[in-house]
C-alpha cells in the first residue's frame, strides 16, 4: 500500500458524460501526477500539481482538466467523454516538485460506452 | 517531444539466470532517472532515483546504473526468481520541466 488513495476503483460511463476522478496523495507529500494508461500503450503523462498550482503539463486533452484543492487532494475531470478515452488513470505523489519517488494510487479504470 | 527507449521490449528467462535491461534518454537536461516495477494488476512501484553520472543503486538482487554523459541506464536482476516478473519501466526527468517522461518498459518472465 503506498499511502496514495484513489476513488472510484472502477467507472463505466457513456460517451457524452463527465467524469471525475479523485486522488488523495500520502500525507506529507505536496506533489501529485495524473497519468493514463490506455490499451497497449505505456504511462503517458497528464499533469501535475505542486501545493495546489499547476507546474507541469503533458499531452492533456482539452476537454481534461484537474486541480489541487487546499487540502492537496486532487480531482480529474474528464468531460464530452469518448470511446477512446477508456483507459487506466494513476494518480501518484511525491514530496518534492521533481525528481522525488513517486508513490502511485491503485488506479481507476474507465471504461466508455 | 522527449524521446525514452527501452530494450528488449520483452525478455523470459529461466529461473536462476541474470538478466539486464537498458534505458536510453536524452542526454541533455538531465536532472532525474527514476527506475519503477510494475507487476500485472498492481501500481507502479518505484525502485531506484538516480540523479548522478556513475550513481550505482542497489536493493536485494536488483542493481541500477547511470550513465548521464551518454544518455543510458542499466538494470541487473541477478539469479531472476518467478516473483522477479513484471514490467521495468524508466522515467526521464529533465531540467526544463517537472514531468516525467517514461518509456514503454521490458516485461521480463520469469519461468521456475
Amino acid at each position: 500500500d503506498s499511502g496514495v488513495t484513489q476513488t472510484p476503483k472502477h467507472l463505466i460511463t457513456a460517451t457524452g458524460q463527465r467524469v471525475t476522478l479523485r486522488c488523495s496523495p500520502r500525507s506529507g507529500d505536496l506533489s501529485v501526477y495524473w497519468y493514463q494508461q490506455s490499451l497497449d500503450q505505456g504511462l503517458q503523462f497528464l499533469i501535475q500539481y505542486y501545493n495546489g498550482e499547476e507546474r507541469a503539463k503533458g499531452n492533456i486533452l482539452e476537454r481534461f482538466s484537474a486541480q489541487q484543492f487546499p487540502d492537496l487532494h486532487s480531482e480529474l475531470n474528464l468531460s464530452s467523454l469518448e470511446l477512446g478515452d477508456s483507459a487506466l488513470y494513476f494518480c501518484a505523489s511525491s514530496v518534492a516538485y521533481r525528481g522525488d519517488t513517486q508513490y502511485f494510487g491503485p488506479g481507476t479504470r474507465l471504461t466508455v460506452l | 517531444i522527449l524521446n525514452v527507449e527501452q530494450s528488449p521490449q520483452s525478455l523470459h528467462v529461466q529461473e536462476g539466470d541474470s538478466t539486464n535491461f537498458t534505458c536510453s534518454f536524452p542526454s541533455s537536461n538531465f536532472y532525474a532517472l527514476h527506475w519503477y516495477r510494475w507487476e500485472t494488476a498492481k501500481s507502479p512501484e518505484a525502485l531506484f532515483v538516480m540523479t548522478l553520472n556513475g550513481d550505482e543503486k542497489k536493493k536485494g538482487r536488483i542493481s541500477a546504473t547511470l550513465n548521464t554523459k551518454e544518455g543510458y541506464s542499466y538494470l541487473y536482476i541477478k539469479g531472476s526468481q518467478p516473483e522477479d516478473s513484471a514490467t521495468y519501466l524508466c522515467a526521464f526527468i529533465s531540467t526544463n520541466a517537472g514531468k516525467s517522461t517514461f518509456g514503454d518498459g521490458t516485461t521480463l518472465t520469469v519461468k521456475p
